[in-house]
């Protein structure tokens, strides 16, 4: 399917295990990034990659490993889940030059017990 | 500390009137601000921008206003329909090194009653 994907869709996990989260795009986008949604945060920035092998933290990045071996994967690990994770998971991704508009992945609901 | 911020979480409005949708901001290098909307179990979708060197744009139904002085911004949906019944979010980028990193405020639901 073209656009953007994640999965799992859903995902129930413990404290203290290691969880990755996929997304996977088929434009080619330059850009892809992590976000997570919470009550009354909105949607705030984990990890960015301007391009493959090239990432950058966001606003909240602790606790979290990315990785960009290719352009169009961009998997998010928890290395050790906390129950302060549980949240919504964004992925999306730009055009390379195009200011802002960013297209957003169905998300991923993580569930950290 | 809030750089994006939405003040109302939600809004009800009767369809066919306007809705107005406000978000203020307080870092000054922000120069390009969005709208996205959300619906239930679906990511957000780009709605409409503004770069700061104007202060209004449109697109059909959408009007995004953008108050430097004052920075804030706030978006008109006239007429409203019951399919925008969503939350909407607004988010502003700095540029320079922070090309491409949105910061979002917290999103503001709205309602279109038929």
């Amino acid at each position: 399917d073209a656009g953007i994907t994640q999965s799992p869709r859903y995902k129930i996990t413990e404290t203290g295990r290691q969880v990755t989260l996929m997304c996977h795009q088929t434009w080619s986008h330059s850009y892809m990034f992590w976000y997570r949604q919470d009550l009354g945060h909105g949607l705030r920035l984990i990890y960015y990659s301007a391009a493959a092998d090239i990432t950058d933290k966001g606003e909240v990045p602790d606790g979290y490993v990315v990785s960009r071996s290719k352009t169009e994967n961009f998997p998010l690990t928890l290395e050790s889940a906390t129950r302060s994770q549980t949240s919504v998971y964004f992925c999306a991704s730009s055009e390379s030059g195009t200011v802002g508009t960013q297209y957003f992945g169905p998300g991923t609901r993580l569930l950290v017990l | 500390d809030q750089q994006v911020k939405q003040n109302s979480p939600s809004l009800s409005v009767q369809e066919g009137r306007i809705s107005i949708l406000n978000c203020d901001y307080t870092n000054s290098m922000f120069d390009y601000f969005l709208w996205y909307k959300k619906y239930p179990a679906e990511g957000p979708t780009f709605l409409i921008s503004i770069s700061s060197i104007k202060d209004k744009n449109e697109d059909g139904r959408f009007t995004v206003f953008l108050n430097k002085s004052a920075k804030h911004l706030s978006l008109h949906i006239v007429p409203s329909q019951p399919g925008d019944s969503a939350v909407y979010f607004c988010a502003a980028e700095a540029g320079g090194t922070s090309y491409g990193k949105l910061t979002f405020g917290q999103g503001t639901i709205l309602t279109v009653h038929p």
